[in-house]
């Protein structure tokens, strides 16, 4: 069982509406992530959060806003988003720290843009 | 950027058997991790070997890993049908600035054990 709670499992949002996604990890990890997964695609890597800065973003659209606004939650901002934008959006943590460590990521919301 | 990439993309074996799942990878990377992940679930972390070890172990996983040709396996022995699932291998990246920088997966593997 996952330690990294995502809700809502399922959205369903016009292209005009405000949506948020929230992440919640109690492991007491420093940094924080979301990607994004297509249908029978890989999960691409959005942003990262290190000690609660943001530290990379992949040249995402202005239309996802991502916000940290502890060490234990992380939420994505939805406006304006497009049909293509569907997905299955995967938040992860990981302990920081040189030498890579294991993400563990949550169950993932379903986005539907209608 | 795509990182890694899976050999084979699907695979189908009989309930028993051992599935063998290959990934190759492009540049100087920190770890690999393997993830499983069921239809329209999150992923599940399998195993995490570092870039100077060579083989590591988990109850019916054994994964390689060979910097050199920047390749690793994957083995799962005595398949059984609940290993049905995606299998994406992950690379981190050498971040000599320290700190995390996420994965990039490969295109992954989907395995179906016949029961």
């Amino acid at each position: 069982d996952t330690e990294v709670t995502q809700t809502p499992k399922h959205l369903v949002m016009g292209m005009t509406n405000k949506k948020s996604l929230k992440c919640e990890q109690h492991m007491g990890h420093r940094a924080m992530y979301w990607y994004k997964q297509k249908a029978k695609k890989p999960p691409e890597l959005m942003f990262v959060y290190s000690y609660e800065k943001l530290s990379i973003n992949e040249s995402v659209p202005s239309r996802f806003s991502p916000e940290c606004p502890n060490s234990s939650l992380l939420n994505l901002h939805l406006h304006a988003l497009q049909p293509e934008d569907s997905a299955l959006y995967l938040c992860a943590s990981s302990q920081e720290g040189l030498g890579g460590n294991t993400i563990y990521f949550g169950e993932g919301s379903w986005l539907t843009v209608v | 950027s795509q990182q890694g990439e899976e050999d084979p993309q699907a695979l189908s074996i009989q309930e028993g058997e051992n599935a063998t799942m290959n990934c190759s990878y492009k540049t100087s990377i920190n770890n690999l991790q393997w993830y499983r992940q069921n239809s329209g679930r999150g992923l599940v972390h399998l195993i995490l070997i570092r870039s100077n070890e060579r083989e590591k172990h988990s109850g019916r996983l054994r994964v390689t890993l060979d910097t050199s040709k920047k390749s690793s396996s994957l083995l799962i022995t005595a398949s059984r049908a609940a290993d049905t699932a995606s299998y994406f291998c992950a690379t981190g990246l050498m971040y000599s600035g320290g700190g995390a920088d996420g994965l990039t997966f490969g295109k992954g593997t989907h395995l179906i054990i016949q029961p």
